[in-house]
């Protein structure tokens, strides 16, 4: 199974609404990334949160990490239809191991 | 701006073809990487290399081989493509950090390649 795993799957949300996913991993880490995927592109980074921070801010994202859990969310406040993508969570060093992400999808 | 670019973003070959695809960074990095997405089963990391002349083989390398002659430029090979190797194929760079540190990534627009 994967290291980081994201929960939903999916998710439909309105326009303005806070979007709010979830990752599992199952070993320690030294660091967690969410990255985002427009529909049949590259992705691209988000945001990196170290394991020994709890919280962290970016614009509109905020990211927290329970290494306890081994869990990570990113939540998207205030969303828009832009915001519509693929949302991944990743870990380890080299061999870096993305989950299957959540789809989210902004209506306008 | 940084930029991974991908020597085609669709590509059809056959069966039993040698299939070559390219990947340049502009942004000096050490490490290349070369993953395969497939729906349902997210990024699988394919081959990745830390430096010139330098490969190591990810969590699915059976069917594929890479070659990195210079920094700037990673390759995958299908030595022969075949059915199950229709996939959209992700190249990604990064500078190296301190052990244990992972640095971004920075990814290529994609290539899907579809063989028939």
């Amino acid at each position: 199974s994967q290291q980081g795993e994201e929960d939903p799957q999916a998710l439909s949300i309105q326009e303005g609404e806070n979007a709010t996913m979830n990752c599992s991993y199952k070993t320690s880490i030294n660091n967690l990334q969410w990255y985002r995927q427009n529909s049949g592109r590259g992705l691209v980074h988000l945001i990196l949160i170290r394991s020994n921070e709890r919280e962290k801010h970016s614009g509109r994202l905020r990211v927290t990490l329970d290494t306890s859990k081994k869990s990570s969310s990113l939540l998207i406040t205030a969303s828009r239809a832009a915001d519509t993508a693929s949302y991944f969570c990743a870990t380890g060093g080299f061999k870096t191991i993305f989950g299957a992400g959540t789809r989210l999808f902004v209506k306008a | 701006d940084v930029k991974v670019t991908q020597s085609s973003r669709y590509l059809v070959k056959r069966t039993g073809e040698k299939v070559f695809l390219e990947c340049v960074q502009d942004m000096d990095h050490e490490n290349m990487f070369w993953y395969r997405q497939d729906p349902g089963l997210g990024l699988r990391l394919i081959y990745f290399s830390y430096d010139v002349k330098m490969k190591e083989k990810g969590d699915i390398p059976e069917g594929y081989s890479v070659s990195r002659e210079k920094k700037e430029r990673f390759s995958l090979i299908l030595e022969s493509a075949s059915t199950n190797q229709t996939s959209m194929y992700l190249c990604a760079s990064s500078s190296s950090g301190l052990a244990g540190v992972y640095n971004e990534q920075f990814f290529g627009p994609g290539t899907r390649l579809t063989v028939l």
